[in-house]
């Protein structure tokens, strides 16, 4: 069985620009949540989307958004790009969609994002 | 609002000793808490869970955890360290405000020396 699947794995941008990030949830995972991690301020959670519904957004600003298409693959896309934007950006999906708590995520490798 | 701590930022460790990493949560209820690993370069794996049950979880590659209502903690252990276990080290627990978003800890980062 595939694992969660991000692109690209590595990305260089300039102060500015946009960026999108995509991620292939492991087939029949309806849910994907997005977490950004830096070392300053560690594991951060960005959104999660459900069945094409974004059920659950972090403290970020609008310049970060997401969406979830039909076959449950997920894009994030940061817009106006800062220096403080350089970070591991983590896709993670989850066969439940409950609001439990007693989810377990299944994590990718990750998109590493560089803003010059 | 649920926290995790982890009061150690790196812990070094021989080769074949052993190995405890601790975890403080803070939790409205019963808990669900989680422990995963990052290797350099890569995303973050599940070692193990507690949901609820036996307060000794047995996770991957021979760690284990055991959840302490009394002292808030659920503390990672592996009775003999190899030096692949070396990297970091995340607690998390369910947020309050759910729909999979998880709180980390700041993570502790293993080093194994030979």
């Amino acid at each position: 069985k595939a694992g969660v699947t991000q692109t690209p794995r590595y990305l260089i941008k300039t102060r500015g620009q946009q960026v999108t990030l995509s991620c292939s949830p492991i087939s029949g995972h309806r849910s994907v949540s997005w977490y950004q991690q830096t070392p300053g301020q560690g594991l951060q959670f960005l959104f999660e989307y459900f069945s094409e519904t974004q059920r659950n957004k972090g403290n970020f600003p609008g310049r970060f958004s997401g969406r979830q298409f039909s076959n449950s693959r997920s894009e994030m896309n940061v817009s106006t790009l800062e220096l403080g934007d350089s970070a591991l950006y983590l896709c993670a999906s989850s066969p439940r969609s409950d609001n439990s708590g007693a989810n377990v995520l299944t994590f990718g490798a990750g998109s590493r994002l560089t803003v010059l | 609002a649920q926290s995790v701590t982890q009061p150690d930022i790196h812990i070094t460790v021989s080769e074949g000793a052993s190995l405890e990493l601790r975890c403080n949560y803070s939790y409205g209820a019963t808990p669900y808490l989680f422990w995963y690993v990052q290797s350099p370069g890569q995303g973050l794996q599940l070692l193990l869970k507690y949901f609820s049950g036996d307060t000794l979880v047995q996770g991957i590659k021979g760690f284990e955890a055991e959840f302490k209502r009394s002292q808030s903690s659920f503390n990672l252990r592996k009775p003999s360290v190899h030096w692949s276990d070396a990297a970091e080290y995340f607690c998390a627990v369910p947020s309050d405000t759910g729909f999979q978003k998880l709180v980390f800890g700041t993570g502790t980062r293993l080093l194994v020396s030979p």
